[in-house]
Formats: structure tokens, sequence, C-alpha cells
């Protein structure tokens, strides 16, 4: 089946504008993860959703974050008032909780340039 | 400006070598390992797991070993190639219910 899928790509803003990032996860999978991955970095983790249990949001690094997650399908980052401190990857990844494994399946990502 | 941050660290391997990749991890009670490889421009993909029962798993020219004693777990490549240049990730997890904490990643890079 289809993997999860990111979009845009590539993003290029400007300072100051807001953005939107959109993620889809792999139909069935309740978890989903964001990432930011700075250039030459590890991953540091944003937001988690499970099912219907409030968001973990404990990684996002400034209220300019947010992001929201419709049932058990898409979600969307949304960066407000984007600085040049939030160029990055932002990667987004989906796992099925319960299973006797936890592996989560990223996609590409959306490469952030924030001008 | 950007931000200053530490970078990955690096290993370099002669093609054809083994390549062997070292991990610390941080709690004492994760019963759950995993390791991912992240080639340029793409997004992490699952390479292998181990679960605590367990001291050793092979797969496909990777072996994953885990040293409980001193928190320590290790990616093992065989016959390193080309095409195993990535950043190596590992991570740990409370069981499969519980998110994955990640570690910092390895840059593996091989010489001709």
């Amino acid at each position: 089946g289809a993997g999860v899928s990111q979009s845009p790509s590539n993003k290029v803003t400007e300072k100051g504008k807001d953005v939107e990032l959109r993620c889809d996860p792999i139909s069935g999978h309740t978890a989903l993860y964001w990432y930011r991955q700075r250039l030459g970095q590890g991953l540091e983790f944003l937001i988690y959703f499970q099912g219907n249990s409030a968001p973990d949001k404990s990684g996002l690094p400034s209220d300019r974050f947010s992001a929201e997650r419709t049932g058990e399908s898409v979600s969307t980052l949304t960066i407000q008032r984007t600085q040049q401190e939030d160029s990055a990857v932002y990667l987004c990844a989906s796992s099925l909780i319960g299973g006797t494994k936890n592996i989560q399946y990223f996609g590409a990502g959306t490469r952030l340039s924030v001008l | 400006g950007e931000s200053v941050g530490l970078h990955l660290p690096t290993l370099s391997v002669q093609e054809g070598d083994n390549s062997i990749i070292n991990c610390a991890y941080s709690n004492s009670a994760s019963d759950y390992f995993i390791w991912y490889k992240q080639e340029s421009g793409k997004g992490p993909q699952f390479i292998i797991d181990i679960r605590s029962n367990m001291d050793k798993r092979q797969g496909q020219r990777v072996t994953v070993l885990l040293n409980k004693t001193v928190k320590h777990l290790s990616l093992q490549i065989a016959a390193t190639q080309p095409g195993d240049s990535a950043v190596y990730f590992c991570a740990e997890s409370l069981g499969s219910n519980y998110q994955l904490i990640w570690g910092a990643g390895t840059k593996l890079i091989i010489k001709p």
C-alpha cells in the first residue's frame, strides 16, 4: 500500500508569513508524529497524535507552532509568523500502536526555507 | 541567523569492510530498540529491531547487538557498500505502545 505522503516537498517563504504543511499517514495507522530536522542534525520531536487522545505537544518549540489531525487521517502542521530559525526539514511519521512492534514509517519530509 | 547545534558524528569505512555503529541508550527500563537508515533527501527507513530479551538479531547483511548491562546498542553492517552511505539512528522505547526516544545519529561515509 501507499506510504506516508507529505506535501509540499519544498516550501520557500518570507519571514513573517504563515505556512501549512500536510501529512497523509498510512491508512489504518493510529499514531502520527511530527519531527523537525535541521541540516546535519538529528530528529527533534514536535508533536504526537494517538487516536482520540489529547495530543502530546511537549516538543513544540513555541506558540507559533500548532498541529491538527482529523480522526486517524490527515494532519497539518502550521507555523505562524515564520522565522529564519524555522528553516529545516519537517518529517511526519505514522505507526500502528498496539501491535508487537513500534515501527514508525516516515514520509520524505517538507524542506522549509525561510528567507 | 541559524542557530548553532551539534553536528552528527561521522564514521568512515573502506568499501568492503565491516561497519560498526554504536549507540548508548538512556533508559535501563527500555525493552524495545530499533535502527533506522536515512539517506540524503529522504525520511528515515526501518532497518532492524530487537527486544530486550535478546542479545543479538541478524538481518540481511546487518546485525544488531544489545548489551543491557552497559546500555549499549550496536549495528554491524557486513561488506559495506556505497549504498550504505547514510545517517543511522538508534531509538528505544518502553514497549510497543510508547513513543520512540531517538539517538543523535551517526553519519556513515564509504571510502572507495
